[in-house]
């Protein structure tokens, strides 16, 4: 069975750094984009990152652009964010997915449970 | 960057009624729209990829339609297991065109 767990998550202060990771299992990991998602308290959803099967490609929201960084290591079925200069508008449920079709872009078929960030003084 | 529309943000109904919810596109974005359908402090659920395809498992009740810039979200007949909140998202190639819509909520009336 397909699963994602996300961890990582935290109190932080503003303008720290704090590094998420999601470990995916029951599937070829290598062959699939990933993605990070977020939700602050109360809200809609909002695409954060998105990365290739291959590593070739990386995209971020403009929101997250120049902070954040997304990865992955094919050969331990992980893949991690790593968010530097934190907001308190970067407060938010971070969720790991998996795109639904190998080897590009479609829907997100498996979700991780969430790791909530909260940054706050 | 491609803007999603949804509509309604909240839709009160009754078990056993049809609802249909909207979701507008900026620009043309083919058929690569997804439903998803989110309840309270759970991950979302995929319902419906590519527009119109049904996920595996997802109840026939759920239908998608629409190509190009719009698109609706159909329940035939409400169940009281449906009462969620509900995202379309448009996706394509990367950056920046990965968006969900604001969600809509579907309350019981």
């Amino acid at each position: 069975q397909a699963q994602l767990v996300d961890s990582g998550g935290g109190v932080v202060q503003p303008g720290r750094s704090l590094r998420l990771s999601c470990a995916a299992s029951g599937f070829t990991f290598a062959s699939f984009d990933m993605h990070w998602v977020r939700q602050a308290p109360g809200k809609g959803l909002e695409w954060v990152a998105g990365i290739s099967y291959d590593r070739n490609e990386k995209n971020y929201a403009d929101s997250v652009k120049g902070r954040f960084t997304i990865s992955r290591d094919n050969s331990k079925n992980m893949v991690y964010l790593q968010m530097n200069s934190l907001r308190t508008e970067d407060t938010a449920l971070y969720y790991c997915a998996k795109v639904f079709a190998p080897a590009g872009p479609g829907a997100f078929d498996i979700w991780g449970q969430g790791t909530m960030v909260t940054v706050s003084s | 960057d491609i803007q999603m529309t949804q509509s309604p943000s909240t839709l009160s109904a009754s078990v056993g009624d049809r609802v249909t919810v909207t979701c507008r596109a900026s620009q043309d974005i083919r058929n690569w729209l997804a439903w998803y359908q989110q309840k309270p402090g759970k991950a979302p659920n995929l319902l419906i990829y590519d527009a119109s395809s049904l996920e595996s498992g997802v109840p026939s009740r759920f239908s998608g339609s629409g190509s190009g810039t719009e698109f609706t979200l159909t329940i035939s007949s409400l169940q009281p297991d449906d009462f969620a909140t509900y995202y379309c998202q448009q996706y394509n190639s990367y950056s920046p065109l990965d968006t969900f819509g604001q969600g809509t909520k579907l309350e019981i009336k």
